[in-house]
């Protein structure tokens, strides 16, 4: 079965100042997706960035970024010019489309991201 | 219209009720999730809909009941729960379920906060 990890329970950073979130995953499969999802403390989850795993090239949207390493199953998060909007608890996730994790959808622990003013 | 709408926000029931929580969306999609979430802890998938059929029962048991009159409805049926079950239960959806021609991602409503007395 696929596994996804966030070693970081919590995180804090400085307004305007940037963040790295870990994720590391294990799979067999070589086709699947990978997201970052935000949920703030009024709780609706919010899709974040996505990376396709055949794309070699790192996804970016505005502010945040991330470091897909395939090869290491490494899909690192980072969030530059932090805004105290920002503050949420991060989960990575995977998403398989064969095998056994067909259509699933496996989450990390995830990390509670604060900013401080 | 990208929006997962669930009711009610807020439920409280006895151990002997019977209700229904309710999921709503109108971008077409053609599958549709159930996740139980615990306080700082990951959503976990309980259903999933894909075309209207239940493709995936993650071994949830049977005082669930979910039910998918249409491609925009997803419920969820309640009967007999216990204290344990209190917990956030987030409905999704996403285009597909497995290879998505889209990007894959699920979208997330606010979820339905339940408390079993």
């Amino acid at each position: 079965a696929q596994t996804v990890t966030q070693s970081q329970p919590e995180m804090s950073v400085q307004e305007a100042e940037t963040v790295t979130l870990s994720c590391t995953y294990d799979t067999s499969e070589s086709d699947y997706y990978l997201f970052w999802y935000k949920q703030p403390p009024s709780r609706q989850m919010i899709l974040v960035i996505r990376q396709e795993a055949y794309k070699q090239q790192n996804a970016t949207e505005n502010r945040f970024s991330v470091n897909f390493q395939k090869a290491a199953k490494s899909f690192s998060l980072k969030i530059s010019d932090s805004q105290l909007g920002d503050a949420a608890m991060y989960f990575c996730a995977y998403k398989g489309v064969g095998g056994t994790s067909y259509g699933k959808l496996t989450f990390g622990q995830g990390t509670i991201l604060t900013v401080h003013p | 219209d990208t929006e997962v709408t669930q009711t009610p926000k807020h439920l409280v029931m006895g151990m002997t009720n019977k209700k229904s929580l309710k999921c709503e969306q109108h971008m077409g999609h053609r599958a549709m999730y159930w996740y139980k979430q615990k306080a700082k802890k990951p959503p976990e998938l309980m259903f999933v809909y894909s075309y209207e059929k239940l493709s995936i029962n993650e071994s949830v048991p049977s005082r669930f009941s979910p039910e998918c009159p249409n491609s925009s409805l997803l419920n969820l049926h309640l009967h007999a729960l216990q204290p344990e079950d209190s917990a956030l239960y987030l409905c999704a959806s996403s285009q597909r379920f497995g290879r998505d021609p889209n990007t894959g991602e699920l979208f997330f409503g606010e979820g339905s906060r339940l408390t079993v007395l």
